[in-house]
Order: structure tokens, then C-alpha cells, then sequence
């Protein structure tokens, strides 16, 4: 079966410091990764989207980056973070476009 | 463009009870549209996956419905718990050649013992 790996759970990261969240799926083969974020009170927002190894697109500006080393390997990232960064991120996958989607278990970041 | 609308809000029942929770969408041209439960500072979990040449699907005490012309979907909730306190989602793919799935802001369902 899939399995789909999130961390770290929290996060408390000074403004400015980097970020680098990592994502994982396991049981399948060139999914389609998603990165999430969920900030108090809104909807989700889609942030970056891969359909396969280096592949990123990227939905809103922002002050961060995605990269995908690997085939099931996700990774938020950013240099120097913003109070506005705070959030609630979630990793998310499917096997092709508009099919079943699968999400993480999701990391809280604080930016302080 | 596609905007998806969830009422109510939030949702107070007593255990035992059966109720619906009712999602819109306003694009009728949806590949499938998807429940999701999230309990609170945890991530999504999968419910259940309508296509859209589908009317229905259940999983256990779960029934959701699908009424793509109207652009209505509910999400039926048989005898339920505590356990089923949760904010409930639906979610729909964006048409067209994007990737995202577009979110009702969600039900915060409270049952109560």
C-alpha cells in the first residue's frame, strides 16, 4: 500500500533562518507531488506541484522553493524566512492529474 | 473559475444522530470530487472519491452523492460518533490542464456524547 511521509511534525524557526521540509511517498511510482499550505482561518493553497524528477511548477510567488531530487522524494525549501511564512504545510500526492489525492500528516512552522 | 462553497460552517449534533453535510461547486466539468476529514493540527485523510459518471459511492457509515449538473455533492453520515468530530472537506481538480484541487473552506462537525 502507499504511505506518504511528512517532517518534521513542528517547527519553530527564527525570521531569516533557512527551511527545508521533506516529503516522502512510498508503494508507487512517479506520482505527482504537491505542496500545500493551510494558513489560520483560509483554505488550502496550492504552493508547487511535480509531475516527475525535476520537474516544478509553482503557483503562487513566494518566498519559497521546491525541488524534486528523486522520483518520490519532495522538498520545501527556503533561504530566509518571513514571519508570513507561518503556516501549516501539507504534502500531497496522486498518480496523474485530477486522480485521488493523498495527503501528509502535515508540518506546523512558526516563524518568530 | 471554479469556486467551491461547504454549509454549514460547523455542525453541532448529539451522538446517534444522522446527518448531511453539503458541498457546491460552480464548474459542472469536474473529472471527480473528493471528501476529506481532518482532525485538527493533522493533515487530510482520504473519505471517499466520486467520478463524475458516478452518482454515489459508501465506505461503512459514509454515503456521498454527486449531482454534477446542479453542482451539488453531500456527504451522508449514518449513526454518528464522537470519533466523527472532525472539519470535513470536499475538493474538486481544477479543470483544464492545471494541477490544483480547489476546497470547500470545510464543516467543523462536533458530535457530542
Amino acid at each position: 500500500s502507499q504511505t506518504i511521509h511528512q517532517w518534521p511534525a513542528t517547527l519553530v524557526q527564527p525570521v531569516g533562518s533557512p527551511l527545508s521540509l521533506e516529503c516522502t511517498v512510498e508503494g508507487t511510482s512517479n506520482p505527482n507531488l504537491y505542496w500545500y499550505r493551510q494558513a489560520a482561518g483560509r483554505g488550502l493553497q496550492l504552493l508547487f506541484y511535480s509531475v516527475g524528477i525535476g520537474q516544478i511548477s509553482s503557483e503562487v510567488p513566494q518566498n519559497l522553493s521546491a525541488s524534486r531530487p528523486q522520483d518520490r522524494q519532495f522538498i520545501l525549501s527556503s533561504k530566509k524566512l518571513l514571519l508570513s511564512d507561518s503556516g501549516f504545510y501539507l504534502c500531497a500526492w496522486s498518480l496523474r492529474r485530477g486522480a485521488e489525492a493523498f495527503f501528509g500528516q502535515g508540518t506546523r512552522l512558526t516563524v518568530v | 473559475k471554479q469556486e467551491v462553497t461547504q454549509i454549514p460552517a460547523a455542525l453541532s449534533v448529539p451522538e446517534g444522530e444522522n446527518l448531511v453535510l453539503n458541498c457546491s461547486f460552480t464548474d459542472s466539468a469536474i473529472y471527480n470530487l473528493q471528501w476529506f476529514r481532518q482532525d485538527p493540527g493533522k493533515g487530510l485523510t482520504s473519505l471517499l472519491l466520486i467520478q463524475s459518471s458516478q452518482r454515489e459511492q459508501t465506505s461503512g457509515r459514509l454515503n456521498a452523492s454527486l449531482d454534477k449538473s446542479s453542482g451539488r455533492s453531500t456527504l451522508y453520515i449514518a449513526a454518528s460518533q464522537p470519533g466523527d468530530s472532525a472539519t470535513y472537506l470536499c475538493a474538486v481538480p481544477l479543470s483544464g490542464y492545471g494541477q490544483n484541487f480547489v476546497f470547500g473552506p470545510g464543516t467543523r462537525l462536533s458530535v457530542l456524547p
